[in-house]
């Protein structure tokens, strides 16, 4: 099976524009989690969709949202961009069919904002 | 509330020798714990986990137990390896649809 994809690798943004990052997670996998990753404040979590619903929620302004469509896949918007968003944005998906409590990340996106 | 304490990098270790990395846990619960490591570049790799107290979880050389009486999940490596070189990262979930993550510690080892 091919694991999780993101696109884009890599984005370089302005303040004030806004971003869509996408995540495709892995066949048959209908959870999808997102992190930022920064050096200061490690990895945290945003949210996570479970068929096409947000089922949980971490502590992030609202300008950070996401989406889940019907195959799974899944978007992540940040408007007004601000300096401190940079960061690399972690995607990971997992199967919850079975027992296993195991999320399987993406490559991430590297997100600079100038 | 939950999160993972984990010891400060970075830790720099000539090759063969033996790595201690510590990582301990506050949860409401008795939670799932992992290791995940980061290779320069790339996303988070599972490394080894353990779901209940007393289990060991082990790959690639590496092993850690899970200690609820101190709430500890230290990861250890009798012998590293230059390739070994990333960062790792300590996490706890009770359901695998929330991860809390240490900050990391990054891991150098020289020739």
């Amino acid at each position: 099976k091919a694991g999780v994809t993101q696109t884009p690798r890599y984005l370089i943004k302005t303040r004030g524009q806004q971003v869509t990052l996408s995540c495709s997670p892995i066949s048959g996998h209908r959870s999808v989690s997102w992190y930022q990753q920064t050096p200061g404040q490690g990895l945290q979590f945003l949210f996570e969709y479970f068929s096409e619903t947000q089922r949980n929620k971490g502590n992030f302004p609202g300008r950070f949202s996401g989406r889940q469509f019907s195959n799974s896949r899944s978007e992540m918007n940040v408007s007004t961009l601000e300096l401190g968003d940079s960061a690399l944005y972690l995607c990971a998906s997992k199967d919850v069919q079975g027992l296993r409590n195991e999320q399987f990340f993406g490559p991430g996106t590297r997100l600079t904002v100038l | 509330g939950n999160s993972v304490t984990q010891m400060e990098g970075p830790v720099t270790l000539s090759e063969e020798a033996f790595l201690t990395i510590n990582c301990t846990y506050t949860a409401t619960g008795y939670p799932s714990l992992f290791w995940y490591v980061q290779y320069p570049g790339e996303g988070l790799q599972l490394l080894l986990k353990a779901t209940k107290a007393d289990d060991k979880g082990s790959n690639k050389g590496f092993e850690a137990t899970y200690r609820k009486e101190t709430t500890s999940f230290h990861l250890e490596k009798g012998s590293v390896q230059v390739s070994d070189s990333a960062v790792y990262f300590c996490a706890l979930t009770f359901t695998g649809n929330q991860f809390y993550f240490g900050t990391g510690t990054s891991l150098t080892v020289i020739p």
